[in-house]
């Protein structure tokens, strides 16, 4: 039963060669997440969509895009992976995103990209 | 901006002992603040969250605010507590979070 799924689980790209990676739900939820998880360090929020409305954080590079065609899938493009892009992507989801009362984010296993 | 601070990178312990994972966050308004944990080959899921009030595997989390402190608590650890436990309170509204860096709990026999 699984609620929200990341392909592929493990992603080889090489320098500068654009990669997409993808995430959908059977949620239904409003809320979309993509996180970028360097090792030994906590998930950091690169953007989130409330539906389709996207929301960029401060300090997420240009170099990551993404796109929510529907509810139930959201992509997130790397145009020119860096050496320093290599990390676990997390997906995550929620009902909502003003009312954090019963508001959890949900969780994708994650994709672990390597540039080579 | 909203911080968050775990002090301890490692935190091992032997099972039935107390357990407390620290956490301190920077907070101008009324926090709701989150622990998330990754067990291991395990997605990251919601362990528990203030606001309920609840316990969850034995584990509870009581917000201080004169200390800024969200610690989760935990009377007997049980080697299934073995994870990584993740403090969390959100962004300056809403439900986007900030994770703290994270403490590793192992919990030997």
């Amino acid at each position: 039963d699984a609620m929200v799924i990341q392909n592929p689980r493990y992603q080889v790209t090489q320098f500068g060669k654009p990669v997409t990676l993808s995430c959908s739900q059977t949620l239904n939820h409003n809320v979309m997440y993509w996180y970028q998880q360097k090792s030994s360090q906590a998930p950091k929020l690169l953007f989130h969509y409330y539906d389709k409305d996207f929301n960029n954080e401060a300090d997420t590079p240009d170099n990551f895009q993404s796109r929510r065609p529907n509810t139930s899938f959201c992509f997130l493009d790397i145009r020119s992976p860096g050496l320093g892009d290599a990390a676990m992507y997390l997906c995550a989801t929620s009902r909502d995103l003003l009312q954090v009362r019963d508001n959890e984010q949900f969780f994708g296993p994650g994709t672990r990209l390597t540039v080579l | 901006a909203q911080r968050v601070t775990q002090p301890e990178k490692l935190l091992s312990v032997f099972k039935g002992a107390p357990v407390e994972l620290k956490c301190n966050y920077s907070y101008s308004g009324s926090p709701e603040l989150f622990w998330y944990v990754q067990y291991s080959r395990q997605r990251l899921q919601l362990l528990l969250r203030h606001i309920s009030r609840e316990s969850i595997k034995g584990f509870t989390a009581d917000l201080n605010k004169g200390e800024t402190s969200f610690h989760l608590k935990k009377p007997f650890a049980q080697e299934e507590d073995s994870a990584m436990y993740y403090c969390a309170p959100p962004m300056e509204y809403g439900n986007k979070l900030v994770f703290g860096a994270g403490t590793i709990l192992r919990v030997k026999s």
